[in-house]
C-alpha cells in the first residue's frame, strides 16, 4: 500500500525559506510510470498545483509564480522535496504531495495526509 | 492558463438523490479532465479520470461525462459517505483545479 507523508516546520517566519518533505512508502518513488507533484490549498485560492518532478530529476513548474519555488528528488531516501523562498503570508497552506501516473500532467492517484504551513513573524 | 468553473459552489440533497455538478474550462481540454472528492481534515480522493474513468474502488454510482469545455460529475443514489466537496482538474496544459462544490445534507 503506497503510502506519502509530508513533513516540515507547521511554523515560518516572513521571508525565510519553507522547506517540506515528502516520505514515499511502500513503493519506489524511482518509478517509470510515476511523476510525484506538490499541492497546496488555501481558503482564498482553493487547490493550487505547484510543481511535479521525476524520479531522474525533471521539473514541471507551475507557470505562476516559479520563481521562489524549487522541486528536489532523493531516490535514495525515497523522498521529494519543496523548497518556496522568502515565504508571505500568502504562501499560508495546508501542502499536499501526491502521485500522478503516466505523466506529470495527469490525475494525482495517491495523496499525503497534508500538513499546514502557516508564515506569520 | 486553463480556468476551470465549477457550478454550484454548493449543493443541498437527500440520502437517494441523484446529483450533478459542472466543471467547464476557460478553453478546451479535451478528456483530460479528473474529478476528486474531499472531506474535511483530508487529502482529496481521485474519483474519475479522463472523464469518465472509474478509479479503482469507487463505487459505480459515481459517472462522468462530456469533452471539450463542458463536463459533468453525477453520483446516483446518494449516499450518506458521498457528502463531501468535490473539484475537478484539468490535465491538458498544465495542472488546474475547479473552486469545488460542496454537497450538503438538505
Amino acid at each position: 500500500q503506497l503510502q506519502l507523508r509530508e513533513s516540515g516546520p507547521g511554523l515560518v517566519k516572513p521571508s525565510e525559506t519553507l522547506s517540506l518533505t515528502c516520505t514515499v512508502s511502500g513503493g519506489s518513488i524511482s518509478s517509470d510510470s510515476h511523476y510525484w507533484g506538490w499541492i497546496r490549498q488555501t481558503p482564498g485560492k482553493g487547490l493550487e498545483w505547484i510543481a511535479s518532478i521525476y524520479y531522474r530529476g525533471n521539473t514541471y513548474y507551475n507557470p505562476s509564480p516559479t520563481s521562489r519555488i524549487t522541486i528536489s528528488v532523493d531516490t535514495s531516501k525515497n523522498q521529494f522535496s519543496l523548497t518556496v523562498t522568502s515565504v508571505t503570508a500568502a504562501d499560508t497552506a495546508i501542502y499536499f504531495c501526491a502521485r500522478s501516473s503516466g505523466s506529470w500532467e495527469d490525475a494525482f492517484d495517491s495523496w499525503g495526509q497534508g500538513t499546514l504551513v502557516t508564515v506569520s513573524s | 492558463d486553463i480556468q476551470m468553473t465549477q457550478s454550484p459552489s454548493t449543493l443541498s440533497a437527500s440520502v437517494g438523490d441523484t446529483v450533478t455538478i459542472t466543471c467547464r474550462a476557460s478553453q478546451s481540454i479535451s478528456r483530460w479532465l479528473a474529478w476528486y472528492q474531499q472531506k474535511p481534515g483530508k487529502a482529496p480522493k481521485l474519483l474519475i479520470y479522463k472523464v469518465s474513468n472509474l478509479q479503482a474502488g469507487v463505487p459505480s454510482r459515481f459517472s462522468g461525462s462530456g469533452f471539450g469545455t463542458e463536463f459533468t460529475l453525477s453520483i446516483s443514489s446518494l449516499q450518506p459517505d458521498d457528502f463531501a466537496t468535490y473539484y475537478c482538474q484539468q490535465y491538458n496544459s498544465y495542472l488546474t483545479f475547479g473552486g469545488g462544490t460542496k454537497v450538503e445534507i438538505k
